[in-house]
């Protein structure tokens, strides 16, 4: 069975600057993908951030990228300037898949909260 | 394009009630889920279907939850009797590779 860690239950940074969360996981899967997710008080589930387990290349997504250390089973993000709006709860999360998605396996989360 | 749609997003009731939820996936989205979030915690999967086949109950507490998913389309999910343990909110995802794209969730409070 997979595991993920977040062991960062809460979190707070000033405005404009760059906060790093944390995660791990466990698996013996080869294949697999993983996810930062991010729910705002709206408890709407918004995909932040995916990474493919054999891309060695670390994904970015405009102020969002992430350090993927593969051997460590480490899966960080890093949001860069940091805004107001990115106040959340933020959840990593981990799918082994061989081809159709399976259900996905989260952490607890962190809460982020921007202060301005 | 319209997004994962579920409802009603809150419902409250007496423990020992039954309660259904429902949920509109992505157009054209062959796979469907439903999670359980409880307060503080990150989503458990409950029950996964392929079309309209069952892919992982696993974790669904069959003798008081059921699902199904009538022409690999919308779903529903019911609880018959609710306890109080299952106050919680649903929330439905559905995927056409391996990205998983979630509704609003269902806020259930069971008193």
């Amino acid at each position: 069975a997979q595991t993920v860690t977040q062991s960062q239950p809460e979190m707070s940074v000033q405005e404009a600057e760059t906060v790093t969360l944390s995660c791990t996981y466990d698996t013996s899967e080869s294949n697999y993908y993983l996810f930062w997710y991010k729910q705002p008080p709206s408890r709407q589930m918004i995909l932040v951030i995916r990474q493919e387990a054999y891309k060695q290349q670390n994904a970015t997504e405009n102020r969002f990228s992430v350090n993927f250390q593969k051997a460590a089973k480490s899966f960080s993000l890093k949001i860069s300037d940091s805004q107001l709006g990115d106040t959340a709860m933020y959840f990593c999360a981990f799918t082994a898949s061989g081809g159709g998605a399976d259900g996905l396996t989260f952490g607890k989360g962190t809460h982020l909260i921007i202060q301005p | 394009e319209a997004g994962v749609a579920q409802s009603p997003r809150y419902k409250i009731i007496e423990k020992r009630q039954s309660v259904a939820f429902w949920c509109n996936p992505i157009s054209g989205h062959a796979t469907l889920y439903w999670y359980q979030q409880i307060l503080g915690q990150g989503p458990k999967l409950l029950i996964q279907f392929q079309n309209n086949g069952v892919v992982d109950d696993s974790q669904l507490p069959k003798d008081r939850f059921s699902a199904e998913r009538l022409k690999g389309v919308d779903s529903t999910l019911k609880i018959q009797p609710a306890k109080l343990e299952d106050s919680a909110v649903y929330l439905c995802a559905s995927s056409l590779y391996d990205t998983q794209y979630f509704g609003p969730g269902t806020r259930l409070t069971v008193l």
